[in-house]
């Protein structure tokens, strides 16, 4: 079974500057999660799609960052503009509609932002 | 509200002895808890999960945990640490077993193994 598929791996980009990640989950699953981990941090959830519904996106900084799951299968997570204080690995997880413990993760893109 | 304490935010054992990883959660109502494990430049994995059935949970590379309501604790434990152990380690704590339940990951501990 192909795990969750994250790119790119690396970004870098100035500030101010836009950037896009793109998530594709584990087939099947309804659930797709976005997290930002700061270096030093645990993982904080940004948002959180059932298909292509938002169930929770308390967390997202909207004036800047946007996340989208058009089909309820791959996701895009957009940043625009980009600051300092994003610099980070941005995870994307899928799980199973009903089984949120379950969460399988991607390997990450890790953004500087210089 | 949910959240979750690793009191801990660095380990060092030695290679052959026991691990024991802390965790400390705050739930309104019955939680489910996990333990991540991520290992450098890897993406997460479950180590183990409890969601309301044996409070003695067992997982994978033969860490367990035990819930403890009384202590509201859920601490990670291995007999002896081998040196592929050395990873970063985060309690997870959620609500019930939805998919509209939070998640919310403590600040992790990190794991080292001395030869």
């Amino acid at each position: 079974e192909a795990g969750v598929a994250q790119s790119p791996r690396y970004k870098i980009i100035e500030k101010r500057q836009s950037v896009a990640f793109w998530c594709n989950p584990i087939s099947g699953h309804a659930t797709l999660y976005w997290y930002q981990q700061i270096l030093g941090q645990g993982p904080k959830l940004l948002i959180q799609f059932q298909n292509n519904g938002v169930v929770d996106d308390s967390q997202l900084p909207k004036d800047r960052f946007s996340a989208e799951r058009l089909k309820g299968v791959d996701s895009t997570l957009k940043i625009q503009p980009a600051k300092l204080e994003d610099s980070a690995v941005y995870l994307c997880a899928s799980s199973a509609r009903d089984r949120a413990y379950e969460q399988y993760f991607g390997p990450g893109t890790r953004l500087t932002v210089t | 509200a949910q959240s979750v304490t690793q009191l801990d935010s660095h380990v060092s054992v030695s290679e052959g002895t026991p691990v024991l990883l802390r965790c400390n959660y705050s739930s309104s109502y019955s939680p489910s808890l996990f333990w991540y494990v991520q290992h450098p430049n890897k993406g997460l994995q479950l180590l183990l999960k409890y969601t309301s059935a044996a409070t003695l949970v067992k997982g994978i590379n033969g860490f367990e945990a035990e819930f403890k309501k009384s202590e509201t604790s859920f601490h990670l434990t291995k007999p002896s640490a081998h040196m592929s152990d050395a990873a970063e380690y985060f309690c997870v704590v959620s609500g019930v077993k939805t998919s509209y339940d939070k998640v919310i990951f403590g600040p992790g501990t990190s794991l080292s193994v001395i030869p």
